[in-house]
C-alpha cells in the first residue's frame, strides 16, 4: 500500500459526459502528479500540483482540468469525453526530500 | 531536450536467467535516476534510485542498477529472475536545474518463462 488513495476504482460512462477523479496523497506530501496510461500511448504525464498551485503541465487536453485543494487532495476533471479517453488514470504524490513518487492504484475509465 | 529512452519494449527471459533492462537519458548534467516497476493492474512502485555517490545501487526484490556517466545509462539488472518479476519496468529521470522535470521512459514489459 503506497498510502495514496484514488476513487473511484472503475468508472464507466458515455461519450460527451463529464467525470471527476479524486486523489488523496500520502500524509505530508505536498506534490501531486496526474498520469494517463493507455496501451497505445504508454504513461503520459498530465499535470502537477504543489501545495495547491499548478506547477507543471504535460500532455493535458483542454477538455481536462485539475485542482488541488487546501487539504491537498486533488481532483482531475474530464469533460466532453471521447472513446479515446478510455485509460487508466494514476495520481502520484511525491516525497519532497527524496523525489520519490508514490502511485495510487489508479482509476480505470471506460468511455462507451 | 531532455529525454529518457528504454530501447526494449518487450523482453522475455527464462526463470533463473539473468536480466538487464536498458535505460539511456539525454541531459547535459547528471540527473536523479529512478527505476519503477508496475505489476498488472497496479500503480508504479519504486525499485531503486540514484542521486550521487556509489554508481552501483541496490534496490528491492534483488534488483540493482549501475549508473554510467560516459554512456548516459542507468541499466537495471537482476542475477536470477523469478516468475513474480513479470511486470513492466519504467526508468525515470528528474531534472532539478532550471525547470524541474520528472520524465518517465516508455517502459519495458518483462515476460518470464517457467
Amino acid at each position: 500500500d503506497s498510502g495514496v488513495t484514488q476513487t473511484p476504482k472503475h468508472l464507466i460512462t458515455a461519450t460527451g459526459q463529464r467525470v471527476t477523479l479524486r486523489c488523496s496523497p500520502r500524509s505530508g506530501d505536498l506534490s501531486v502528479y496526474w498520469y494517463q496510461q493507455s496501451l497505445d500511448q504508454g504513461l503520459q504525464f498530465l499535470i502537477q500540483y504543489y501545495n495547491g498551485e499548478e506547477r507543471a503541465k504535460g500532455n493535458i487536453l483542454e477538455r481536462f482540468s485539475a485542482q488541488q485543494f487546501p487539504d491537498l487532495h486533488s481532483e482531475l476533471n474530464l469533460s466532453s469525453l471521447e472513446l479515446g479517453d478510455s485509460a487508466l488514470y494514476f495520481c502520484a504524490s511525491q516525497e519532497g526530500s527524496t523525489d520519490t513518487q508514490y502511485f495510487g492504484p489508479g482509476t480505470r475509465l471506460t468511455v462507451l | 531536450a531532455q529525454s529518457v529512452t528504454q530501447p526494449d519494449i518487450h523482453i522475455t527471459v527464462s526463470e533463473g536467467a539473468s536480466l538487464e533492462l536498458r535505460c539511456n537519458y539525454s541531459y547535459g548534467a547528471t540527473p536523479y535516476l529512478f527505476w519503477y516497476v508496475q505489476s498488472p493492474g497496479q500503480g508504479l512502485q519504486l525499485l531503486l534510485k540514484y542521486f550521487s555517490g556509489d554508481t552501483l545501487v541496490q534496490g528491492i526484490k534483488g534488483f540493482e542498477a549501475e549508473f554510467k556517466r560516459s554512456q548516459s545509462s542507468f541499466n537495471l539488472r537482476k542475477p536470477s529472475v523469478h516468475w513474480s518479476d513479470a511486470a513492466e519496468y519504467f526508468c525515470a529521470v528528474v531534472i532539478t536545474s532550471g525547470t524541474y522535470k520528472y520524465i518517465f521512459g516508455t517502459g519495458t514489459r518483462l515476460k518470464v518463462l517457467a
